[in-house]
């Protein structure tokens, strides 16, 4: 699985987008780029996951770009409820592959 | 019903005991997975189990032993711990190998 890059800490006022970056240089054509979030003392949570066109549910937007080498999670309004660990994964469409968590970007939500 | 359930919550236990820790869904799932999540570091994978097999086995010490019984639950069996083997354990499910995983809350194991 592809490895991905994100930095680990970030923070967005209550009520703004929290944009969040991921590099994946090395993705390959049959991964998908998935993201998860850890809020403290919780399992984590999937949020969203795309292979080539962006994609939208009820929690995030996921922008990624033409080339697939990176991606954006949006989070179209941030609320305090949203402070947790948000974790890019590339993976592939097989029953063989596996989640690899990397380190994640910490995201603090600012009253 | 959309979550997967684990319990204990909390288990503390000695070098020398015996333990189980238990996950459960109800969604239909049919793969099963247990992470291993010490302090301030990312979920690593143990076990994958798809279709009740076990697929995959991260080169997890004997001292761990799962099981599933059937589709909905997943046992992980605790033998001769370590301390550093405190950790929070957490289980997940997925619709399908390849499909997004849904976990539960963990149990948060101290080996004393």
């Amino acid at each position: 699985d592809a490895k991905t890059t994100q930095p680990p800490s970030m923070d967005c006022a209550e009520g703004r987008a929290a944009n969040l970056p991921c590099n994946h240089s090395t993705i390959s054509g049959n991964e998908y780029v998935y993201w998860y979030r850890q809020i403290h003392s919780q399992g984590p949570q999937y949020i969203i996951h795309g292979l080539k066109n962006n994609e939208t549910n009820e929690m995030a937007s996921l922008i990624i770009t033409e080339d697939r080498k990176s991606s954006t999670l949006i989070l179209p309004h941030a609320t305090l409820r949203d402070t947790a660990v948000y974790y890019c994964i590339a993976k592939e469409d097989s029953s063989a592959s596996k989640i690899i968590f990397g380190s994640g970007t910490r995201l603090s939500i600012r009253p | 019903d959309t979550e997967v359930t684990q319990t204990p919550k909390h288990l503390v236990m000695g070098m020398t005991n015996k333990k189980s820790l238990k996950c459960e869904q109800h969604m239909g799932h049919r793969a099963m997975y247990w992470y291993k999540q010490k302090a301030k570091k990312p979920p690593e994978l143990m076990f994958v189990y798809s279709y009740e097999k076990l697929s995959i086995n991260e080169s997890v010490p004997s001292r761990f032993s799962p099981e599933c019984p059937n589709s909905s639950l997943l046992n992980l069996h605790l033998h001769a711990l370590q301390p550093e083997d405190s950790a929070l354990y957490l289980c997940a499910s997925s619709q399908e190998p390849v499909s997004e995983q849904y976990f539960g809350p963990g149990t948060r194991l101290t080996v004393t």
